[in-house]
């Protein structure tokens, strides 16, 4: 089976940096996936990590470690309209990704 | 733009009633999903599809069936909807395994 840990909730304030992890147990494992879902809205994706390292978009990035089982998403300059549940999953075998139960972010001012 | 459509975003439904959920996509997706989210417990697979006619049980598919007739539509049918089937519901559908998927804009079902 897959397990995939990721904190319930976090908090942050405008402008600061937040880091959001997930640690996953997986065999076959062929990439890792973060979504951004806002309250009553459908997921959408934010990006995609096969390889280790970090890979940037604006003022989002996402990082990968294989052997370590982890990744984070890293978000800079946060604004308010960041405030959404941030939802990891993971890509194995020729199975459908399996999501982590999300983490919450609240931005503050 | 990829396109998933889902037929209703609120449905009130009463217990025992059976009740279609439609996803529809356009971009000749072969892989779709029906996922629900309750808080807490996030997205949970109830059913997939790898191709037409092909359907393949998820992680919670007790009281749900589905049918995919055509590529581009798959439907989840609530058999005898309970009310502990009141929930938020996610199709989505992807070009292959390991692609991202695209979720449409969800139905929120409340079975009173």
């Amino acid at each position: 089976g897959q397990n995939i840990d990721q904190p319930t909730e976090m908090t942050a304030t405008e402008g600061a940096i937040v880091q959001i992890n997930c640690t996953y147990q997986t065999s076959g494992f062929n990439g890792l996936f973060w979504y951004q879902q806002h309250a009553g809205e459908a997921p959408t994706f934010l990006s995609y990590n096969v390889l280790d390292g970090l890979e940037e978009k604006g003022r989002f990035s996402s990082f990968l470690s294989r052997s370590k089982g982890y990744s984070y998403l890293l978000l800079k300059e946060l604004q308010m309209k960041d405030s959404a549940s941030y939802l990891c999953a993971v890509a194995s075998g020729n199975t459908p990704l399996v999501f982590g139960k999300g983490t919450r972010l609240s931005v503050i001012a | 733009d990829v396109k998933v459509t889902q037929s209703s975003r609120y449905l009130v439904k009463r217990t025992g009633e059976k009740v279609f959920l439609e996803c529809v996509q356009d971009m000749d997706h072969e892989n779709m999903f029906w996922y629900r989210q309750d808080p807490g417990l996030g997205l949970r697979l109830i059913y997939f599809s790898y191709d037409v006619k092909m359907k393949e049980k998820g992680d919670i598919p007790e009281g749900y069936s589905v049918s995919r007739e055509k590529k581009e539509r798959f439907s989840l049918i609530l058999e005898s909807a309970s009310t502990n089937q009141t929930s938020m519901y996610l199709c989505a559908s992807n070009l292959g395994v390991n692609y991202g998927y695209t979720f449409g804009s969800g139905t929120r079902l409340t079975v009173v």
